[in-house]
């Protein structure tokens, strides 16, 4: 499975577009890139996944370059319960029994 | 929207007895998942269930544990002569698509053991 790095901490103002970067170089051409979210004392909860280019939802933008060896999630206009946890996973959309590997993440820190 | 649920928040338990963990996943989906997280760690996989068999488990999931889905709404972890060193939150998850990405996680257990 291709390893993720992401900053370990980030904050940032209520308000403020956030975006947070992860590095994958070795992944591999049937990877999807997926983000992750936790709150202190929750369950990981499932934000948002892409391929390649970019994906939107309601809570947020994946924008993944041509050679996908990184990928940025983007949380716009964030508020003070975007204070959270939050994770990229690489790997393949039905791999390994749906083992999902979880890093440090990046622990983002909304101030008002 | 559904949600998964588990059973119970906090569970204290001696080293060397019993526990078991419950869970109930989202009605329609098929495939199962148990993680834990010891405090201050990252989120561990430790076993994925489908078809009431183990598609995949790691090398935490050793014979200490098992799981079993007993009826057609509950799904437990059982872990035998607990040590202190399991105390974590162990969150079960469940997926809509085999083996998916996009996992619905329940609130977790907190396990002490003493």
């Amino acid at each position: 499975l291709a390893k993720t790095t992401q900053p370990i901490s980030m904050d940032s103002y209520e308000g403020q577009e956030v975006n947070i970067t992860c590095s994958h170089n070795n992944i591999a051409t049937n990877d999807y890139i997926t983000w992750y979210q936790q709150f202190p004392s929750q369950g990981p909860r499932f934000i948002i996944q892409g391929y390649k280019t970019k994906v939107t939802n309601e809570v947020a933008s994946l924008f993944i370059p041509a050679d996908r060896k990184s990928s940025t999630l983007s949380l716009p206009r964030v508020s003070l319960s975007d204070t959270a946890v939050y994770y990229c996973l690489v790997g393949g959309p039905y791999n390994q029994g749906g083992k999902l590997i979880f890093g440090q993440g990046t622990e983002l820190s909304v101030k008002p | 929207e559904p949600e998964v649920t588990q059973t119970p928040s906090h569970q204290v338990t001696q080293m060397g007895q019993e526990v078991i963990l419950r869970c109930v996943p989202i009605s329609n989906h098929l495939y199962f998942y148990w993680y834990r997280q010891i405090l201050g760690q990252k989120v561990e996989f430790l076993v994925s269930f489908y078809n009431n068999e183990i598609s995949e488990k790691s090398e935490i999931f050793d014979d200490q544990f098992s799981v079993e889905r007993p009826d057609g709404s509950n799904f437990t972890l059982k872990i035998r002569s607990t040590k202190l060193e399991d105390s974590a939150m162990y969150f079960c998850a469940s997926s809509e698509e085999p083996a998916g990405v996009e996992q619905y996680f329940g609130p977790g257990t907190r396990l002490t053991v003493t």
